[in-house]
């Protein structure tokens, strides 16, 4: 049964540094790997897809790459901002469940002014 | 991409009540989700309602507890019933596309029971 885990489950930065947030999962038997921002109380905005066949996608500030050998996925935000602040999601969706996308527990982001 | 909202954006329920939560697509799509965020929990995945079929459920949810209704290829209804504090959850609607099966998520219904 395919397991998302997310590290570190809380990240306190100053304004302007470049961060890494870290995504494993145990089957590499995945269509693609998703990225999602949430901010309190609401819902899910989708950063970033990679398919299973891709090494990494970009849009603007964020780049996201996949490992799938390693079971690994990174999220790098460049020159983050206070209004980068928020959680973070990462989910696999992993063959053998269904196709279902199995979520992290998540990355609290606070970037400090 | 997909544009979803759902209605009501957040309620207070009396135990024992029921309510039914709106999630509407403003393209056609075969797949459709219902996801549950308990406090400080990541996402549970409820059931999966394709049009035309009945709703598959995940396991510890149960029809008689979250009916869902899927009438047409734009719209869902998720029913929460008999209320207890402990459904107190951000009640999320999901579509899947096809090709690059990306998923989109509405913003949620914040429901408190007490």
């Amino acid at each position: 049964k395919q397991e998302v885990t997310q590290i570190p489950a809380a990240l306190s930065v100053p304004e302007g540094e470049n961060l890494v947030l870290n995504c494993s999962f145990t089957d590499s038997a995945i269509y693609n790997l998703q990225w999602f921002r949430q901010d309190p109380g609401k819902g899910l905005t989708s950063l970033l897809l990679i398919q299973s066949s891709q090494r990494e996608q970009t849009s603007g500030r964020l780049n996201a790459s996949l490992d799938k050998s390693s079971g690994r996925s990174t999220l790098y935000i460049a020159a983050s901002q206070p209004g980068d602040s928020a959680t973070y999601l990462c989910a696999a969706r992993t063959f053998n469940q269904g196709g279902k996308l199995i979520f992290g527990q998540g990355t609290e982001l606070s970037v400090k002014p | 991409s997909a544009v979803i909202s759902q209605k009501p954006s957040r309620d207070i329920c009396q135990r024992g009540t029921s309510l039914t939560i709106q999630c509407q697509v403003d393209s056609q799509v075969t797949m459709m989700f219902w996801y549950r965020q308990q406090p400080g929990q990541s996402l549970t995945l409820i059931a999966t309602a394709n049009q035309g079929s009945e709703a598959t459920y995940e396991s510890g949810f149960v029809i008689d507890k979250f009916p869902i209704s899927r009438p047409n290829l734009t719209f869902s209804t998720l029913t929460v019933s008999n209320m207890s504090p402990e459904d107190s959850s951000i009640y999320l609607c999901s579509v899947g596309t096809s090709g690059t099966q990306e998923q989109y998520f509405g913003p949620g219904t914040r429901l408190t029971v007490t």
